[in-house]
């Protein structure tokens, strides 16, 4: 199973914005790369995901580097309420379905 | 979390008295996911279910723990005699199809507390 290799906490100012790096180097072809954030007391809230091309909507960008071995997800304008703990996942695929598997996340404070 | 709804949001109980989770998923979606969140942890896989089948419990405890997804209704996790070890918060997640390219969508949790 491709596992994901996070920065365990990041700071970035308000109205900058926020890039969140992720490592997944041993990620299968076949394999989308998620992303997901938690605000506190909240469930995971869908992001982004993407397989090889870099991904753009209303929330975020990601852009998965060619040989598919990192990726970094851009909140264009990072605001307070952007803090959160973001998780970056590699859609396993165990026999006809993936699962997801959730790290321990990045946690990025937005400050003032 | 727009269309997920799980209640009650807080349960409490005591020490070996049952506990009963419920998950509507959005509409449209068949495929219903619980996870489990303890305190200051990521969280875990528990088990996932598609209208009255169960596809893979390999992350739900062989007792005590069971699910269900009936035909019409709400999915169920039902823990029975609860223990202080399973105080959490449970997540449900639903998805349209099981492939890949499908992300999940989660509700808001219950937080399950055990006295």
């Amino acid at each position: 199973d491709a596992k994901t290799t996070q920065p365990p906490s990041m700071d970035c100012a308000e109205g900058r914005a926020a890039n969140l790096p992720c490592n997944h180097s041993t990620i299968s072809g076949n394999e989308y790369v998620y992303w997901y954030r938690q605000i506190h007391s909240q469930g995971p809230q869908y992001i982004i995901h993407g397989l090889k091309n870099n991904e753009t909507n209303e929330m975020a960008s990601l852009i998965i580097t060619e040989d598919r071995k990192s990726s970094t997800l851009i909140l264009p304008h990072a605001t307070l309420r952007d803090t959160a703990v973001y998780y970056c996942i590699v859609r396993v695929r165990s026999d006809s379905w993936g699962k997801f598997q959730f790290g321990a996340g990045t946690q990025v404070v937005v400050t003032p | 979390n727009a269309g997920v709804m799980q209640n009650p949001r807080h349960l409490v109980r005591r020490r070996g008295q049952e506990a009963r989770l419920r998950c509507s998923p959005m509409k449209g979606h068949s495929h219903v996911y619980w996870y489990r969140q303890l305190p200051e942890e990521g969280l875990k896989f528990m088990v996932y279910l598609q209208k009255e089948n169960i596809i893979d419990e390999s992350g739900m405890p062989k007792e005590r723990f069971s699910a269900e997804f009936p035909k019409e209704g709400p999915s169920i996790l039902r823990i029975q005699q609860v223990v202080r070890g399973d105080s959490a918060a449970y997540f449900c997640a639903s998805s349209f199809d099981r492939g890949g390219n499908q992300p999940q969508h989660f509700g808001d949790g219950t937080r399950l507390s055990i006295l």
